[in-house]
C-alpha cells in the first residue's frame, strides 16, 4: 500500500531557532500534500495545502512566513517553522493521495507517522 | 467551513463488548475516512467511506450521506482496539479532509 514517512520522528529545540520536517512519498508521486498540526487531547487542524511546483495554499489562521512549506519534487514536501516558539510545539503530520489519482477530490489519504515538535 | 462532531468522546468498554461509533457533518461531502490513532500518534487507515456500507473483520462502517452522518461499528472488542478514533470528511473542489471531533475508546480487560 502507500507509504508516507517523516522525518525526524522526534524533535526538541530551543527558542528562537529554525527546524524543518520532511514529508516522503515513499512509492507514489504526489502532487498535492497536507499538512496537520495536532495539539494534546485534540483532533487534528488542517494547516495548508502544499502543491508541488506553486505556492502552498495556507488555511485561514496559519502564518505562512512562520509555517514555510517547499513542495520541491513529486515525492517530498518540507515544513519549515521559523523562529519557534514553546507554542508551536505539537505534533505535525503530513498526508497525501495515493497512487492513480489526480489527487482531487474523492480520493483517499495516507498519512505519515507524524512528527513531534518541543520547543523549549 | 464544514463542522464535524463525532459522539460519543469518551467511551469506555469490557472486552468483547460491541459498540457504535457516530459522525455527523454538516454539509454534503464526496470523502469520507475513517481514522484509529494508536498511541504513538500513528492514523491507521480503517475506511474509505464516502457513502454505503463496508466491513473488514470486526470492524464496519456506513455513511448515509443523504443525512449527513456515518457510523462506525465495533464487534468483540480487544484492548487493543483502544485509542482515538476520527472521522474525517472532504468536500468541494479540493481533497482537504476536515477532522471531526474524535471518539477516545478505552477498552479494559
Amino acid at each position: 500500500g502507500a507509504v508516507v514517512s517523516q522525518h525526524p520522528s522526534r524533535v526538541i529545540c530551543k527558542s528562537g531557532t529554525s527546524v524543518k520536517i520532511e514529508c516522503r512519498s515513499l512509492d507514489f508521486q504526489a502532487t498535492t500534500m497536507f499538512w496537520y498540526r495536532q495539539f494534546p487531547k485534540q483532533s487534528l487542524m488542517l494547516m495548508a495545502t502544499s502543491n508541488e511546483g506553486s505556492k502552498a495554499t495556507y488555511e485561514q489562521g496559519v502564518e505562512k512566513d512562520k509555517f514555510l512549506i517547499n513542495h520541491a519534487s513529486l515525492t517530498l514536501s518540507t515544513l519549515t517553522v521559523t523562529s519557534a516558539h514553546p507554542e508551536d510545539s505539537s505534533f505535525y503530520i503530513c498526508s497525501a493521495p495515493p497512487p492513480g489519482t489526480s489527487g482531487g477530490w474523492g480520493d483517499t489519504q495516507y498519512f505519515g507517522p507524524g512528527t513531534r515538535l518541543t520547543v523549549l | 467551513g464544514i463542522q464535524v462532531e463525532q459522539s460519543p468522546p469518551d467511551l469506555i468498554l469490557q472486552e468483547g463488548a460491541n459498540s457504535t461509533l457516530r459522525c455527523n457533518f454538516s454539509d454534503s461531502v464526496n470523502n469520507l475516512q475513517w481514522f484509529h490513532q494508536n498511541p504513538w500518534g500513528q492514523l491507521i487507515n480503517l475506511f474509505y467511506i464516502p457513502s454505503g456500507t463496508k466491513q473488514n473483520g470486526r470492524l464496519s462502517a456506513t455513511t448515509v450521506a443523504t443525512e449527513r452522518y456515518s457510523l462506525l461499528y465495533i464487534s468483540s472488542s480487544q484492548t487493543t482496539d483502544s485509542g482515538v478514533y476520527f472521522c474525517a470528511v472532504g468536500g468541494g473542489a479540493t481533497n482537504k479532509l476536515i477532522f471531526g471531533t474524535g471518539t477516545l475508546l478505552a477498552v479494559q480487560p
